[in-house]
């Protein structure tokens, strides 16, 4: 079976610097995908970035970028220029090909003004 | 992107009844729909996938009887707690997948319902 893990429930940044928040997975699967969600207050699940497993290039996505390295499934989630918007818990994901998500415990970022 | 809904966002019931939780895809049809569960400062854990027109394949450890499904239409799926306590007091997520061979089945979430049983 398939697990994501997040090793940091909670981190910080001040705004206008960069984190990282950290993701790894298990899986003996080699067509899959992997998702960083956000959610705010609101409890509304927002996709933040997506990465197909057979893709070697990171995804981008304006100032939320990845590092996908398949070999150590590993895949973590940069935010650069934080913004307080940016505040929320971020929930690593990963999905096989027709399968259902699964999440990681999630990380709690707070962005100091 | 496309849309997913609840209804209701916030639901309150006695001990004892049964409520009913609606997950709609607004602009696409939905095969297959999830259902998850969110405990405070939690992750979401998946309770159930819902099929169109078959029996929701639950996953293990959620009793079937209590957590009702029915995916009745393409575009509808509902979760029924029934004999609710407050231990089933939470917050449940849905989830809509597109059809096959459209952006190789993406899913969408819709804005959760909070449920509270006193």
């Amino acid at each position: 079976a398939q697990t994501v893990t997040q090793s940091q429930p909670e981190m910080s940044v001040q705004e206008a610097e960069t984190v990282t928040l950290s993701c790894t997975y298990d899986t003996s699967e080699s067509d899959y995908y992997l998702f960083w969600y956000k959610q705010p207050p609101s409890r509304q699940m927002i996709l933040v970035i997506r990465q197909e497993a057979y893709k070697q290039q990171n995804a981008t996505e304006n100032r939320f970028s990845v590092n996908f390295q398949k070999a150590a499934k590993s895949f973590s989630l940069k935010i650069s220029d934080s913004q307080l918007g940016d505040a929320a818990m971020y929930f690593c994901a990963y999905r096989s090909q027709y399968d259902k998500v699964i999440f990681g415990p999630g990380t709690s970022l707070s962005v100091i003004p | 992107g496309a849309v997913v809904s609840q209804h209701p966002s916030r639901v309150i019931c006695k001990s004892g009844t049964s409520v009913k939780i609606e997950c709609r895809s607004l602009d696409f049809q939905a095969t297959t729909m999830f259902w998850y569960r969110q405990f405070p400062k939690k992750s979401l854990m998946l309770m159930a996938t819902s099929n169109e027109g078959s029996k929701a394949t639950y996953e293990q450890g959620v009793e079937k009887d209590k957590f009702l499904i029915n995916h009745a239409s393409l575009t509808l799926s509902t979760l029924t707690v029934t004999s609710a306590h407050p231990e089933d007091s939470s917050f449940y997520i849905c989830s809509a997948r597109l059809p096959a061979g459209l952006a190789r089945y993406e899913q969408y979430f819709g804005p959760g319902t909070r449920l509270t049983v006193t």
